[in-house]
C-alpha cells in the first residue's frame, strides 16, 4: 500500500516533443506528490509538487496532472528541451516522514 | 542557499569492515533521511530521525544503522560491509514544518560506495 508505480522506466523524445510520465498510488493517506529531477552525479531537486485538492499544478513548461479518484499524477514536459534530459522520480508523503519514490524515468531529449 | 553535504562522494572499502558515511545539512531541519538508490529500484530509505537522537527504520534497515547526536549531523554506519551493499547512498533533509505545498526534501549529492 505504500508502493508509487511509476511508467515508463524510459523515454526518448524528440526536441520541441511532450514528455509524459505517469504515477499511481495506493495509500489515500498521501497528500503531497512532488516529482525530482536528477541528473547525473547530482542529488534530486524538488521540480514541482501539487497537493490532492487541485487537480493541475503548472510551472512553465512543466505540469502535473493529478486525479484523486483514479490515484494516479502525471508529469508533463512541454516543449522538451535537451537540457531536460534527466532521471524524473515522482513521490507521495504524508506528514513529511512517510516519502515513498517512484522506481524513476530516464528521459532523453534528442537535440 | 541550502546545502547538504556528505563526507564522500566515492568509496571503496573490503568486504567485512566496518563504513561510516556522514551528512551535514544548514538549514536547521529537523528532519533527516537516508536513502540508497539503485538502477530501476528508485530511491529505497533506510533509515529516518525527525530529532536529535531519535531514529526510526525504514523499508530496508537491515545491515544498517545510524547516530544522530547533534541536529545538523546524521550518520549512516554500515556494521560489516557486504558486497550487496554496493549501491549509491543519498542523504536528504526536511523541515518538520511545511513549506508552500509539502515538506521539500533537499538531497546531497550523494555518496558511491563499492564493497569489494
Amino acid at each position: 500500500q505504500q508502493q508509487v508505480k511509476q511508467s515508463p522506466q524510459s523515454l526518448i523524445v524528440q526536441k520541441g516533443g511532450i514528455s509524459i510520465i505517469n504515477c499511481a498510488y495506493e495509500n489515500t493517506a498521501f497528500d503531497y506528490f512532488p516529482w525530482y529531477q536528477q541528473f547525473p552525479g547530482k542529488g534530486p531537486a524538488l521540480l514541482i509538487a501539487i497537493r490532492p485538492d487541485v487537480s493541475e499544478k503548472k510551472e512553465g513548461r512543466f505540469t502535473i496532472s493529478f486525479n484523486k479518484s483514479a490515484k494516479q499524477f502525471s508529469l508533463h514536459i512541454m516543449d522538451s528541451q535537451p537540457g531536460d534530459s534527466a532521471t524524473y522520480f515522482c513521490a507521495a508523503d504524508y506528514y513529511g516522514q512517510n516519502f515513498v519514490f517512484g522506481p524513476g524515468t530516464r528521459l532523453s531529449v534528442l537535440p | 542557499d541550502v546545502k547538504v553535504t556528505q563526507s564522500s562522494r566515492y568509496l571503496v572499502k573490503r568486504t567485512g569492515e566496518k563504513v561510516f558515511l556522514e551528512c551535514v545539512q544548514d538549514m536547521d531541519h529537523e528532519n533527516m533521511f537516508w536513502y540508497r538508490q539503485d538502477p530501476g529500484l528508485g530511491l529505497r530509505l533506510i533509515y529516518f530521525s525527525y530529532d536529535v537522537k531519535m531514529k526510526e527504520k525504514g523499508d530496508i534497515p537491515e545491515g544498517y544503522s545510524v547516530s544522530r547526536e547533534k541536529k545538523e549531523r546524521f550518520s549512516l554506519i554500515l556494521e560489516s560491509a557486504s558486497t550487496n551493499q554496493t549501491s549509491m547512498y543519498l542523504c536528504a533533509s526536511s523541515t518538520r514544518t511545511p513549506g508552500q505545498g509539502g515538506y521539500e526534501q533537499y538531497f546531497g549529492p550523494g555518496t558511491r560506495l563499492t564493497v569489494t
